[in-house]
């Protein structure tokens, strides 16, 4: 079955940019996107079809996807934007999550 | 504006049955497949399945197969996702979520608020 990965942990500074990766074979070739998800709380989608942001969400988030890897990227990163981040992708009727990356910014 | 709510917390031992539900609002509910995803405790979310309100096509992730069952009332606007018999494994959140596209692809773009399922002796 498909598979993305992605690494387990991330840490910034406020004000750097955080770029975070999710790998699959020919990962390119799908529309890729990305959920943010705090403590406690429910995941909500912050990037879809690869680069799109829905209404609500920073400019700051943005997303690439070429080859075998999605980035979302956060530019001038804040403290409010530490949490979980997962990719997520379709293959063969099936949606595949990635492991998450959780994302420390101090 | 689009809701997706789920019921409340459960706590079960194992080997019992269970049904939760995922009740969706402002929007035409059968026009949007919704899906479950679980999560365990400290870790990331897997995919289980979905159905698609209208016609109640189901489709399921191999690892979920046989293990649980997907449903709908559309008559009252509601998924569900219950277990024959329970194990301590199943100790988790699950969300519902609604999926964009009519097609089996994009994004799952509103979720419920989890429903916490605790399995123990």
């Amino acid at each position: 079955s498909y598979e993305v990965t992605q690494p387990p942990s991330l840490s910034v500074s406020p004000g750097q940019t955080a770029s975070i990766t999710c790998s699959g074979y020919k990962l390119g070739e799908k529309f890729a996107c990305w959920y943010q998800q705090k403590p406690g709380q429910s995941p909500v989608l912050v990037i879809f079809q690869d680069t799109k942001r829905p209404s609500g969400i920073p400019e700051r988030f943005s997303g690439s996807n070429s080859g075998n890897t999605a980035t979302l990227t956060i530019s001038g990163t804040q403290v409010m934007d530490e949490a979980d981040y997962y990719c997520q992708a379709w293959d063969s009727s099936a949606a595949v999550f990635g492991g998450g990356t959780k994302l420390t910014v101090l | 504006e689009v809701q997706l709510v789920q019921s409340g917390a459960e706590m079960k031992k194992p080997g019992e049955s269970l049904k939760i539900s995922c009740q969706g609002s402002g929007y035409t509910f059968t026009n949007y497949w919704i899906g479950w995803v679980r999560q365990m405790p400290g870790k990331g979310l897997q995919w289980m399945g979905i159905i698609y309100p209208g016609d109640s096509d189901t489709k399921y992730s191999p690892s979920f197969q046989g293990q649980v069952t997907i449903s709908v009332d559309k008559s009252i606007s509601t998924a569900y996702l219950q277990w024959s018999s329970l194990k301590a494994a199943d100790t988790a959140m699950y969300y519902c979520a609604r999926l964009v596209s009519k097609a089996l692809a994009g994004p799952f773009d509103s979720w419920g608020q989890g429903t916490l399922v605790t399995v123990s002796s």
